[in-house]
Order: C-alpha cells, then sequence, then structure tokens
C-alpha cells in the first residue's frame, strides 16, 4: 500500500514564508509533485522532484529525500492568492504502468 | 478553450440510475485518468489508461467502469449509482514522465 502525510490546515500573514511537509511510504516512487488548488477548481501543477534536493522556480521551491520519504514545499512572499489547499503527489510505479497518488492535501490560508 | 474539457459541469441524479461523465483532450497525450475528491480525503484513483482500449483499475475501482475508444475521450460510467458516489471527479492527461493536466471537474450528487 501507499501512505502520504500532510498537514490538514496552516496558516500564515502576508509575506510571510511557509513550508509545507510531506510524508510518504510507497513502493515503485517515481518523483514527487505539488499542485495548488483553489476551491472549486481543478488542481494546477507547482513542482515536480525526482532527485533529492531543491528545485526553486519564483517564489516556490521544493526539496525531496528520497531515503527519508520526505518532501515539502516552500512558499516566499506570500500574498493573498496563495490561500488555496496544496496537494502532495506520488508518481507510483503500477503494473501497467505509472500514476499519481494523492495525499489529503493541506489547506493554506493567508491572512493581512 | 480548455486543453481537458469534462461534461457534464454539474449533475444531479437518481440511486440506481446509470451514469456517463465524459472527458476529452486537446494535448495529444496518451495517459488519462480519472479521480474522485471527496472533502477529508483528496484525490483518489479510480481507473487510467494509457493507449486507446488500455484500462487499468486505480485505488478505488469498485462501482465504476470506464472507455478509451479515441486517444482523445476517456468517459467514467457509474451503472448503479449510489449515494457515497456524491463527489467532486476528475479527469487528468499526462504524457510520459510529465506532470497531470486535469479538467475542470464534474460535481455528481446521488440522492
Amino acid at each position: 500500500g501507499q501512505n502520504i502525510d500532510q498537514p490538514t490546515e496552516m496558516t500564515a500573514t502576508e509575506g510571510a514564508i511557509v513550508q509545507i511537509n510531506c510524508t510518504y511510504q510507497t513502493s515503485g516512487f517515481n518523483g514527487l509533485f505539488w499542485y495548488q488548488q483553489h476551491a472549486g477548481e481543478a488542481p494546477t501543477f507547482l513542482s515536480y522532484n525526482v532527485l533529492d534536493g531543491l528545485e526553486e522556480k519564483g517564489r516556490f521551491s521544493s526539496f525531496l529525500s528520497r531515503s527519508k520519504g520526505y518532501s515539502y514545499l516552500l512558499l516566499k512572499e506570500l500574498q493573498m492568492k496563495d490561500s488555496a489547499s496544496y496537494l502532495c503527489a506520488v508518481r507510483k510505479r503500477w503494473q501497467a504502468g505509472t500514476a499519481l497518488i494523492f495525499g489529503k492535501g493541506t489547506t493554506l490560508s493567508v491572512s493581512s | 478553450d480548455a486543453d481537458v474539457t469534462q461534461t457534464p459541469r454539474n449533475r444531479i441524479t437518481k440511486t440506481g440510475k446509470r451514469i456517463m461523465l465524459e472527458c476529452s483532450q486537446t494535448k495529444g497525450h496518451d495517459r488519462m485518468y480519472w479521480y474522485r475528491q471527496d472533502p477529508g480525503l483528496g484525490l483518489r484513483l479510480i481507473y487510467y489508461s494509457f493507449d486507446v482500449k488500455d484500462i487499468n483499475k486505480g485505488e478505488i475501482s469498485d462501482g465504476y467502469s470506464v472507455s478509451r475508444q479515441a486517444q482523445a475521450k476517456f468517459s467514467l460510467s457509474l451503472e448503479s449509482a449510489i449515494p457515497n458516489q456524491t463527489a467532486l471527479y476528475f479527469c487528468a492527461t499526462s504524457e510520459l514522465g510529465g506532470e497531470a493536466f486535469f479538467g475542470q471537474g464534474t460535481r455528481l450528487t446521488v440522492v
């Protein structure tokens, strides 16, 4: 089976930095993705890590440690529009190929 | 126009009825997926397909079936809908090794 854990809710203030952690236990690991989802909308891709280390994309960075089964998403210079759910997803090798398996998501509330 | 289009966007149906959710894409991707999303449970994989006529079960396939008759279309059917299938359903596509692109979702209510 697989287990992907992330905090249910987080709060932060505008301009701050927030780190959303994700731990996973799964066989057939083939990469880790982060998605953003605003209420009632489709998830949108933020970042992807397949090797250990940090990937930076503007205000967003993602880190992966495969040996620890751990990733985090770092959001800098928070804006009100960053209030959303952040979904950690593991790309898993199944019998027929690979597919994304998602954690339950972290709802981030940014206040002024 | 959206690259991944789901129809209908909203649907209310009665227990026991058969219902089909449609997904079409213009991205030219071979891989397509169906997920359902429930509050507190996140996105769960129902079925996925890597090519026309290729069908694979995901995490929660019981009570659902799918059809992939063309590269651009992937439909999800509920043969006999039940209330606990009330959820937000997402279709997604990807190419090999790439990220998934999601449709806008279908909100299904079974009464």
